[in-house]
């Protein structure tokens, strides 16, 4: 199974409001990601978590809040988002993070198309 | 991190090869070339990497140039169903964010039945 589930698939929200996204996997990966995606533009690197930990944060606002609670699922937990925030935003995983070998191929999950209101 | 530069859109027919190009000059010796594609409406998926080599595999093939500052990536049979944004990589497995992907803007590439 090289699948990567995303709950809910659509997501409309206030700007008061607190949601979560969802994300699995049961490949026995280590490593677990969140990208956003806006409209027409590359996906971009949002938090990676590292065996359950979290290992790198690119500067994101802490509206969004990562939760990794084991090594099968990633939380993104939204509150007090803002319009802009609206886009897709994609999980993937991946076997590992640590260097040294040539490739750790990531899966993509089809993404939560998220619409702030 | 090194950079990548690739068409904006590409075009091809049905069942005909396709030749994607991909320059990265300023590649450093421990950066791999990844091949990522997004179909609409889903997340990206990965296709192929190489570090000095050829590569390939059931999805494609890809051509490394000998200095190693373009590559090309090879359809050989293009299908409806590569119809899709293709983004070329650059990832340095020793480098300080290891396993993180940036993507460029990427091609789109067309299919024409």
């Amino acid at each position: 199974d090289t699948e990567v589930t995303q709950t809910p698939k659509h997501l409309v929200m206030g700007m008061t409001n607190k949601k979560s996204l969802k994300c699995e996997q049961h490949m026995g990966h280590r490593a677990m990601y969140w990208y956003k995606q806006k409209a027409k533009k590359p996906p971009e690197l949002m938090f990676v978590y590292s065996y359950e930990k979290l290992s790198i944060n690119e500067s994101v606002p802490s509206r969004f809040s990562p939760e990794c609670p084991n090594s099968s699922l990633l939380n993104l937990h939204l509150h007090a988002l803002q319009p802009e925030d609206s886009a897709l935003y994609l999980c993937a995983s991946s076997q590992d993070t640590s260097g040294g070998l040539s490739s750790y191929e990531q899966y993509f999950g089809p993404g939560t198309r998220l619409t702030v209101t | 991190d090194a950079k990548t530069t690739q068409p904006n859109s590409m075009e091809s027919n049905e069942e005909e090869p396709v030749h994607l190009p991909c320059n990265h000059s300023t590649i450093s010796g421990t950066d791999y070339i990844h091949w990522y594609r997004q179909l609409p409406s889903q997340g990206p998926e990965y296709v192929i990497h190489g570090l000095t080599s050829n590569v390939n595999n059931r999805m494609a093939s890809l051509a490394i140039a000998e200095d190693r500052k373009s590559s090309t990536l090879i359809l050989h049979r293009a299908t409806l169903r590569d119809a899709a944004v293709y983004y070329c990589i650059l990832r340095d497995p020793y480098g300080g964010s290891q396993g993180n992907l940036i993507f460029g803007k990427g091609t789109k590439l067309s299919v024409k039945p």
